[in-house]
């Protein structure tokens, strides 16, 4: 069965530096969005993302956060200047259609020093 | 704002026990409903879903009830086994065919002992 896989599945940095966390969503999905969750806390949106643009992107996601799908197959998030609290366990998900269930990576643990 | 609220774990059975893991929701419109689940070391992985009042999502013996008049999604499974052991997230979506976002509840961890 197709699958989102996500690399790396543990990224740990120093806080004030840039990460990229890489996903590589189901190949005929049209919808990708990226999820985190504080340990401990509730799955948290982040943003939505659909014809090479951002439909929909919640408060946490300010302008230390930027997506991008450089090619037909990757989907990335990035973070700029990273803060502690972004020390989180952060989950890509596609879907064929926006109405359709989200399908989930096993995640990325991004621990910030 | 829309919001999903479970009971809180962690819920303990023992094998064979019934289970029921309590959801309600808040929701503008009609929201989809959604239970996803959560094995150690995983990522969220769908269980069952529903889309409109009445609808009843199952699979692999789980079961929940979309009740618009109570705003609710509770998910039961009538004889859990140790291989159920997860977090169990409870999730809205309200955009339709907009790609909406999930609105999950805080999970709720669930420990079955042989």
């Amino acid at each position: 069965e197709p699958e989102v896989t996500q690399t790396p599945s543990h990224q740990v940095t120093q806080m004030g530096q840039e990460v990229i966390l890489r996903c590589v969503p189901i190949s005929n999905h049209l919808y990708f969005y990226w999820y985190r969750q504080i340990l401990g806390q509730k799955v948290e949106f982040l943003v939505s993302f659909y014809n090479n643009e951002i439909s929909e992107k919640s408060e946490i996601f300010d302008d230390q956060f930027s997506v991008e799908r450089p090619d037909g197959s990757n989907f990335t998030l990035k973070i700029r200047s990273t803060k502690l609290e972004d020390s989180a366990m952060y989950f890509c998900a596609s879907s064929l259609q926006g109405y359709q269930p989200q399908h989930f990576g096993d995640g990325t643990r991004l621990s910030i020093l | 704002g829309n919001s999903v609220t479970q009971m809180e774990g962690p819920v303990t059975l023992s094998e064979e026990a019934f289970l029921t893991i309590n959801c309600t929701y808040t929701a503008t419109g009609y929201p989809s409903l959604f239970w996803y689940v959560q094995y150690p070391g995983e990522g969220l992985q769908l269980l069952l879903k529903a889309t409109k009042a009445d609808d009843k999502g199952s699979n692999k013996g789980f079961e929940a009830t979309y009740r618009k008049e109570t705003t609710s999604f509770h998910l039961e499974k009538g004889s859990v086994q140790v291989s159920d052991s997860a977090v169990y997230f409870c999730a809205l979506s309200d955009r339709g065919n907009q790609g909406g976002k999930l609105i999950f509840g805080q999970g709720t961890e669930l420990s079955v002992k042989p």
